[in-house]
């Protein structure tokens, strides 16, 4: 099945920007999302289809897809922007929906 | 406003079985393909289960494959998930989430509910 690597943790200052990385075979040719979850709260799409995001998400979010790695993109960071970040893919030849592990994004 | 509603979470036996429902409201729900999703205490999301919009296509993941059941009555806007031979690894939070229009070609979960625990252990 296809497999989504994220690095377990980001750190970045506020005001700086921060970038988490979603690495995958090929990632560039399927479309990724992208979801923030804060501690006990369900997750919300932040990024859909490689770099859409959805009404109300701040331009300060963008994303990128190309070759074998996909990337979140926060500008300015905020306070608020700690949380949990997550991608996800649709496998066409299983029709399963793939999460990445997780990026915990610190704002030091 | 789109509203999902999980229930039937509760602390059951290894062995034993489960029924979780999703109560959907503020979309056509008949237009939308919709999933299960998981989350472990501490850990990441996995995707459990999928079904398009009349239920006739469902897909799983291979660890619950076999196990579990994904289904839906359109006429009373819910989803469930029947769940069987429950594993202590089975023990998360039970989200139910909404995908784009069924046969958009998109999926991913726009909408998402609170989630139900489900709690394996003896």
């Amino acid at each position: 099945s296809y497999v989504l690597t994220q690095p377990p943790s980001v750190s970045v200052a506020p005001g700086q920007t921060a970038r988490i990385t979603c690495g995958g075979n090929n990632i560039g040719a399927r479309r990724v999302h992208w979801y923030q979850q804060k501690p006990g709260q369900a997750p919300v799409l932040v990024v859909y289809d490689d770099r859409d995001r959805p009404s109300g998400i701040p331009d300060r979010f963008s994303a990128s897809n190309s070759a074998n790695t996909a990337t979140l993109t926060i500008n300015r960071v905020e306070a608020g922007d700690e949380a949990d970040y997550y991608c996800q893919v649709w496998d066409s030849s299983s029709d399963h929906r793939v999460f990445g592990g997780g990026t915990q994004l610190t704002v030091l | 406003e789109v509203q999902l509603v999980e229930s039937g979470g509760r602390m059951v036996r290894p062995g034993g079985s489960l029924r979780l429902s999703c109560a959907a409201s503020g979309f056509t729900f008949n237009d939308y393909g919709m999933s299960w999703v998981r989350q472990a205490p501490g850990k990441g999301l996995e995707w459990v289960s999928g079904t398009n919009w009349n239920g006739r296509s469902s897909t799983y993941a291979d660890s619950v494959k076999g196990r579990f059941t994904i289904s839906r009555d359109n006429a009373k806007n819910s989803l469930y998930l029947q769940m069987n031979s429950l594993r202590a690894e089975d023990t998360a939070l039970y989200y139910c989430a909404r995908e784009p229009l069924d046969g958009s070609g998109h999926y991913y979960f726009v909408y998402w509910g609170q989630g139900t625990l489900v709690t394996v252990s003896s």
